[in-house]
């Protein structure tokens, strides 16, 4: 069984650039989430898809940010009109729905905005 | 909105010791899980062990458990014989458990980095 895992692992952008990463999530996983992490600090809260629905999305997220799954597979991330204060870690995780839910998360997407 | 405090920044044990790592937590939910996860040097995120706020029983997984004291709000680690592979961050996070298709989203705290040194 596969993890999840995401591409690409870096990405160097200039401003005003658009990018998007991929996320691919463990198989049966019906449940995909995304997260910012910035230099230093824990994780944050992005958005979350139950398969191909995205039902929630937090304030983070502007919008320059734009989340899709189609056919509740892979997500894409994609960021509109980079910041410099888009340079981040953006992890992807993924889960069963189930009683005692449990994220498994990927490698991540360093970002880096010049 | 819940909260989750790692009070130390960085720690360091030597190998084959024993550490405890702190985790506060503030919420007035009665229904969560609580989580420990591992981000070792440019790796990924690791589950390390997740206790269920219903449980009383303290979880344990191998070296690592936990002491879960539920009016408190406290959430410790404790990793024990530590081995040089156990360096990396470590973030405590607090999920509240929703219904239905509502999402079940990780609050982190700002995280603890761990030396094991040799």
């Amino acid at each position: 069984d596969t993890g999840v895992s995401q591409d690409p692992r870096h990405k160097i952008t200039k401003r005003g650039q658009n990018v998007t990463f991929r996320c691919d999530p463990i198989s049966e996983h019906n449940r995909l989430y995304w997260y910012r992490q910035t230099l230093g600090q824990g994780p944050e809260f992005l958005t979350y898809f139950q398969n191909e629905a995205q039902l929630e999305k937090s304030r983070l997220l502007s919008d320059r940010f734009s989340a899709e799954r189609p056919k509740g597979s892979f997500s894409t991330l994609e960021i509109q009109r980079t910041e410099q204060g888009d340079s981040a870690m953006y992890l992807c995780a993924s889960s069963l729905r189930q009683s005692q839910e449990t994220q498994y998360f990927g490698p991540g997407t360093r970002l880096l905005v010049l | 909105a819940q909260t989750v405090t790692q009070s130390q920044p960085e720690m360091s044990v030597q190998e084959a010791e024993t550490v405890t790592l702190s985790c506060t937590y503030d919420t007035s939910e009665n229904n969560y899980y609580l989580f420990w996860y591992k981000q070792p040097p440019s790796r990924q995120m690791i589950l390390v062990i997740r206790q269920e706020a219903y449980k009383q029983q303290n979880a344990t997984e191998n070296r690592f458990s936990v002491n879960f004291q539920k009016a408190a709000k406290s959430f410790s680690l404790k990793i024990s014989d530590s081995q040089l592979g156990d360096t990396a961050m470590y973030f405590c996070a607090f999920m509240k458990l929703r219904n239905n298709n509502a999402g079940n989203m990780l609050t982190f705290g700002g995280g603890t980095r761990l030396m094991v040194k040799p």
